[in-house]
């Protein structure tokens, strides 16, 4: 069975500094790879998404993302952090496009950001 | 756009009793999914739904029943509800390949 580990629990940051947050998947084929942020009370809005080709993907509020085959990594990066950033952070993955609706969680990283 | 709705947004049961939550997308989305979020497991697959008259179960359905009459609703029926099934409870819904849309939750407290 597919399996996601996000290894960071909660992150603290200061605002206007550089965040990586890490997700390995275990798969024994490429999956469908997709990062969402949550804020408190709220639901969970898509930041990006990598189905095929560049494995540099471009998301909203500046957030990137990088599919590593060889390391069975998907960690997202931001170049500079802002206080509104502060949320948590889900990798998820599917088999294909065509079971886009049966994700897999990892079990997220809450992001503090510090003033 | 309303997006995804899911009524109630909290509710407070007792062991045993049932209800239903509700899930509605205005998107016309053919893919609709449940998921149930607890403390430090991330989401999991409750049930979901590639049409309308289609259903199949996820990773965690025990407990829980669904149905898909229609391509708006996707209402998640608990029978007989157990503290276990405590949680905060998440629809969503997409265009088949394509990343789905969360509704905002429903906290579920069982007693």
């Amino acid at each position: 069975a597919q399996s996601v580990t996000q290894p960071d629990i909660h992150i603290t940051v200061s605002e206007g500094a550089s965040l990586e947050l890490r997700c390995n998947y275990s798969y024994g084929a490429t999956p469908y790879l997709f990062w969402y942020v949550q804020s408190p009370g709220q639901g969970l809005q898509l930041l990006l998404k990598y189905f095929s080709g560049d494995t540099l993907v471009q998301g909203i509020k500046g957030f990137e993302a990088e599919f590593k085959r060889s390391q069975s990594s998907f960690n997202l990066r931001k170049p500079s952090v802002h206080w509104s950033d502060a949320a948590e952070y889900f990798c998820a993955v599917a088999l294909n496009t065509g079971t886009a609706s049966k994700l897999t969680f990892g079990t997220g990283t809450r992001l503090q950001v510090t003033l | 756009n309303a997006g995804v709705t899911q009524t109630p947004k909290f509710q407070v049961l007792k062991t045993g009793q049932s209800m239903t939550l509700q899930c509605a997308q205005d998107m016309n989305h053919e893919y609709m999914s449940w998921y149930r979020q607890d403390p430090g497991m991330g989401l999991r697959l409750i049930h979901y739904s590639v049409g309308a008259g289609i259903t199949d179960q996820g990773e965690v359905p025990n407990g829980y029943n669904v149905s898909r009459s229609t391509t708006e609703d996707f209402p998640l029926r608990l029978l007989s509800a157990a503290p276990s099934q405590t949680s905060v409870y998440f629809c969503a819904s997409s265009y088949p390949g394509q990343p789905q849309h969360f509704g905002d939750g429903t906290r579920l407290s069982i007693l």
